[in-house]
């Protein structure tokens, strides 16, 4: 069964500080692994990841992929209180012309003013 | 605003009913996908369609169907609702058959009493 696992499940920090949100995964047939942010609503596309060792980079927030290891970090620097939210990190598996998405359980980031 | 649509976005519904809920993906995406998200299961992926076939299937009960129309609208039906299905239902579409870069729509919040 594929696993997703996201650490840590909850982190409170300060406005200006920056934080690291990890990401491991256990699949089969690995595609990519995709980051999402989810406020109080729906998820929004973060970025997709596919190759190793290329960071992806939007403006405070940068992602970067390590399929030896098998795990992803999203970084966000200088954190505002707008940063606070939920952050999903998925995976994307085929078998054949099916495809899977496995979505971990979430970190929630809290950042105080 | 993704530009996914979702309807209704509450619904109050009692044990044993039956419900429908509508997707209407973003202009020009062929895919499209519904999840289930609940406190305690995260973000489930449910069943996958791209233009019209299903594609793919998540960790969708019998209980539950779904279709695309040539429209390319879907919809998902519960039936036989417990308490248990209580949750919110997200569509999401994309370009491709390939779940990448999803855009979900605002959820469909349902309430089983």
């Amino acid at each position: 069964e594929d696993k997703v696992v996201q650490s840590p499940l909850s982190l409170v920090v300060h406005e200006g500080d920056t934080v690291t949100l990890n990401c491991s995964y256990e699949v089969t047939n690995f595609r990519s692994l995709l980051w999402y942010k989810q406020e109080k609503k729906a998820p929004t596309f973060l970025f997709m990841l596919t190759s190793s060792g290329i960071e992806k980079k939007s403006g405070r927030l940068s992602s970067i992929l390590d399929k030896k290891e098998l795990f992803s970090i999203l970084n966000i620097t200088a954190t505002q209180t707008g940063d606070s939210a939920v952050y999903l990190c998925a995976v994307e598996a085929s078998g054949g012309s099916n495809y899977k998405l496995t979505f971990g359980k979430g970190t929630l980031l809290t950042v105080n003013p | 605003d993704s530009g996914v649509t979702q309807t209704p976005k509450h619904l109050i519904t009692a044990t044993g009913q039956r419900v429908t809920l509508r997707c209407s993906p973003r202009s020009g995406d062929l895919s499209v996908y519904w999840y289930q998200q609940s406190l305690d299961q995260g973000l489930q992926f449910l069943i996958q369609y791209y233009n019209g076939e299903e594609r793919a299937k998540g960790n969708i009960l019998e209980r539950f169907s779904a279709q695309q129309f040539p429209d390319l609208h879907s919809e998902l039906n519960l039936s036989s609702l417990e308490l248990g299905d209580s949750a919110l239902y997200f569509c999401a579409s994309s370009v491709e058959g390939r779940g990448r870069e999803q855009y979900f729509g605002p959820g469909t919040r349902l309430t089983v009493t």
